[in-house]
């Protein structure tokens, strides 16, 4: 069945420093995408990043990047160089399905990362 | 501005009562999904529809029914409102084909107390 697992309720960084969110989820589905969202104090949710189970290299976006090891099925976030702004919580997805599947979507527990100045 | 929609952010209402939360986007989106969202326990996943008329349950279905006549608007049902329906309902909605393109877009959330 599908899944996914984020086991940190709570993370805390110190403001600059790299910190990384751990996810892990499980499918018997080949084709599958990941995605992680930020939800600040404010309730939006916000796409930071996206890893296709087919993309051989890690996603990269800005202070964000995916470290995608597809063996153990994980995906961790990392943040680089945290700011302020960052402290949020953020949650890990996941959606099966190749072209044409209305595949569904679903998300872990979330983590909360405070950053202190 | 992509935009999803939900008709309120704040509702309450009494145990008992058939609730209707409203959900709308202007994206031409297929795929359409309700999550209710609880602290510690994230996002879960009440239904999904891939198309008009169509929905699978997701996780936590029960209590919960969905109707998508038209494709820009997913509605979610409580039949006979709870006090443990009390939360916060989030809507999205993403396009179909390979998950590659297919981020979500959400809605502002309606958080719903039942008394």
């Amino acid at each position: 069945a599908q899944k996914i697992t984020q086991t940190q309720p709570g993370m805390f960084v110190q403001e600059k420093e790299a910190v990384t969110l751990d996810c892990t989820y499980d499918t018997s589905d080949p084709s599958y995408g990941l995605f992680w969202y930020k939800q600040p104090s404010s309730g939006e949710m916000i796409f930071l990043i996206y890893q296709g189970s087919y993309d051989q290299q890690n996603a990269t976006e800005g202070r964000y990047s995916l470290n995608f090891q597809k063996a153990r099925k994980s995906a961790n976030l990392v943040i680089s160089a945290s700011q302020l702004g960052d402290s949020a919580m953020y949650f890990c997805a996941m959606r099966e399905g190749g072209v044409n599947q209305g595949g569904k979507l679903i998300f872990g527990q979330g983590t909360e990362l405070s950053v202190k100045p | 501005d992509v935009k999803v929609t939900q008709s309120s952010r704040y509702l309450v209402k009494r145990t008992g009562e058939k609730v209707f939360l409203e959900c709308v986007q202007d994206m031409d989106h297929e795929n359409m999904f309700w999550y209710r969202q609880d602290p510690g326990l994230g996002l879960r996943l009440i239904y999904f529809s891939y198309d008009v008329k169509m929905k699978e349950k997701g996780d936590i279905p029960e209590g919960y029914s969905v109707s998508r006549e038209k494709k820009e608007r997913f509605s979610l049902i409580l039949e006979s409102a709870s006090t443990n329906q009390t939360s916060m309902y989030l809507c999205a909605s993403s396009a179909r084909g390979a998950p590659g393109n297919t981020e979500a877009f959400f809605g502002q959330g309606t958080r719903l107390t039942v008394v």
